[in-house]
């Protein structure tokens, strides 16, 4: 079973909407968590990372935040654009550098 | 400064035979993973290199292996080709140093799409 779990899989919204992406996870030691987004064909590219004592971060029109409690974070996109149509990906940071990845959520954003 | 380059992009091979796929840093990067991307698993660590000493091993078969050059540019070798092992294979790579900072971030690379036939 994933130790990172991505809700939901996949989604479409229109161009000029928010959204929301959830990401749990079960993996221990926790370093940090990154969120990565990933246009098809292209490597992934990162967006955040958020150590244990972070509760949010923002690059641009996205927007991370960090529940260690709950083992949750979430990934807010505001204001779509064309180019938020990708991939994206949750991976959790252990203290031994290994990374857990989560399966992705798939965002189609339509004009 | 460049980008992680991998060579090469696209590759067409059989069962049994095996693969060499080549990946180069950023300069002034001294760690190399690699990812295995497929549609039903995702992203899966493979393995990462630093200073070219093996430093993290995903749970991958003795089948996939791979190196570091003294100039940090790593290879990954799969022998003895599957069809299971289609997929696109990323290498990124970082700053990190060990017993340094966990929180550096990976640049990835094009990747490099595998088919097996």
């Amino acid at each position: 079973k994933n130790q990172v779990e991505q809700s939901p899989q996949s989604l479409i919204i229109l161009e000029g909407k928010n959204c929301t992406l959830q990401c749990n996870y079960t993996v221990s030691p926790f370093s940090n968590l990154r969120w990565y987004k990933q246009d098809t064909g292209r490597g992934p590219v990162s967006l955040t990372i958020m150590t244990f004592s972070e509760n949010t971060k923002s690059n641009g029109r996205y927007t991370a935040t960090l529940d260690a409690d709950t083992k949750q974070s979430s990934l807010h996109i505001t204001a779509s654009q064309l180019s938020d149509s990708a991939s994206y990906i949750c991976v959790v940071s252990l203290n031994d550098y290994k990374l857990s990845f989560g399966a992705g959520t798939t965002v189609t954003v339509r004009a | 400064k460049a980008g992680v380059t991998q060579t090469p992009r696209y590759l067409i091979k059989t069962r049994g035979q095996q693969v060499t796929l080549s990946c180069s840093p950023i300069s002034g990067h001294r760690s190399v993973s690699w990812y295995q991307q497929t549609p039903g698993q995702g992203l899966q660590f493979l393995f990462e290199y630093f200073s070219e000493t093996q430093r993290n091993k995903g749970n991958f078969p003795g089948r996939f292996s791979g190196r570091q050059f003294s100039n940090s540019r790593s290879e990954m070798n799969v022998s003895t080709l599957e069809l299971g092992d289609s997929a696109l294979y990323l290498c990124a790579s970082s700053l990190r140093s060990y017993g340094g900072d966990l929180t550096d971030t990976q640049y990835f690379g094009p990747g490099t799409r595998l088919t097996v036939l």
